[in-house]
């Protein structure tokens, strides 16, 4: 069953302009992952955030996790039209699960 | 490091054919290899669990017979769609898992997809 939801669904900005977006889970994590797919691609890992971690950074990447409103954003600075892309979160649930349940994800474009 | 592959990307097919798709690391060992599948403008929904040498996991409304998964080594997993029709269009990824924790333990490394298209 589909467990993250983003937000917005979609999200259409200029080059230059940061890009938040968000996710929401419902159950327990070890821990929350962030994605990007360009259009019809695999899937590239882009930032793990672990349960007892409240933030992370990697380059433009800004990763919050608020475990209490069980919540993930990820801001994207200073966009590039090549940053256009949906962008998927992923969690696994806690008791040892290996599984990844995706969210719907956002879909981002970048207008140059 | 930590590549898998797919194979073949793109495969069109006749109606009531099946399709065999491989998934393979490429420089570590996978005890662990996810089948994912994603219709268009939707998320990826997890299809089956294929462990090293035993049977794979299926997830709650996958048809195993229709959906069959070998992972005879730890390199090298397959999903074959028997019997294909058309509403099997769609696009397939897999995952490896490394095991062993000479990359990354635990994490989940994707494959670049295989578009199947059943006319």
């Amino acid at each position: 069953s589909q467990q993250g939801e983003e937000d917005p669904q979609a999200l259409s900005i200029q080059e230059g302009e940061n890009a938040t977006m968000n996710c929401s889970y419902k159950t327990s994590i070890n821990n929350l992952q962030w994605y990007r797919q360009n259009s019809g691609r695999g899937l590239v890992h882009l930032i793990l955030i672990r349960s007892n971690e409240r933030e992370k950074h990697s380059g433009r990447l800004r990763v919050t996790l608020d475990t209490s409103k069980k919540s993930s954003s990820l801001l994207i600075t200073a966009s590039r039209a090549a940053d256009t892309a949906s962008y998927f979160c992923a969690t696994d649930a806690q008791g040892g699960s290996e599984k990844l349940v995706f969210g719907k994800g956002t879909k981002l474009t970048v207008n140059p | 490091g930590a590549v898998v592959s797919q194979h073949p990307s793109r495969v069109i097919c006749k109606s009531g054919t099946s399709v065999k798709i491989e998934c393979r690391s490429l420089d570590f060992q996978a005890t662990t290899m996810f089948w994912y599948r994603q219709f268009p403008k939707q998320s990826l929904m997890l299809m089956a669990t294929s462990n090293e040498g035993s049977k794979a996991t299926y997830e709650q409304g996958v048809e195993k017979d229709k959906f069959l998964i070998n992972h005879a080594s730890l390199t090298l997993s397959t999903l074959t769609v028997t019997s294909a029709h058309p509403e099997d269009s769609s696009f397939y990824i897999c995952s490896a898992r490394d095991g062993s924790g000479m990359i990354s333990y635990n994490e989940q490394f994707f494959g670049p997809g295989t578009r199947l298209t059943v006319l």
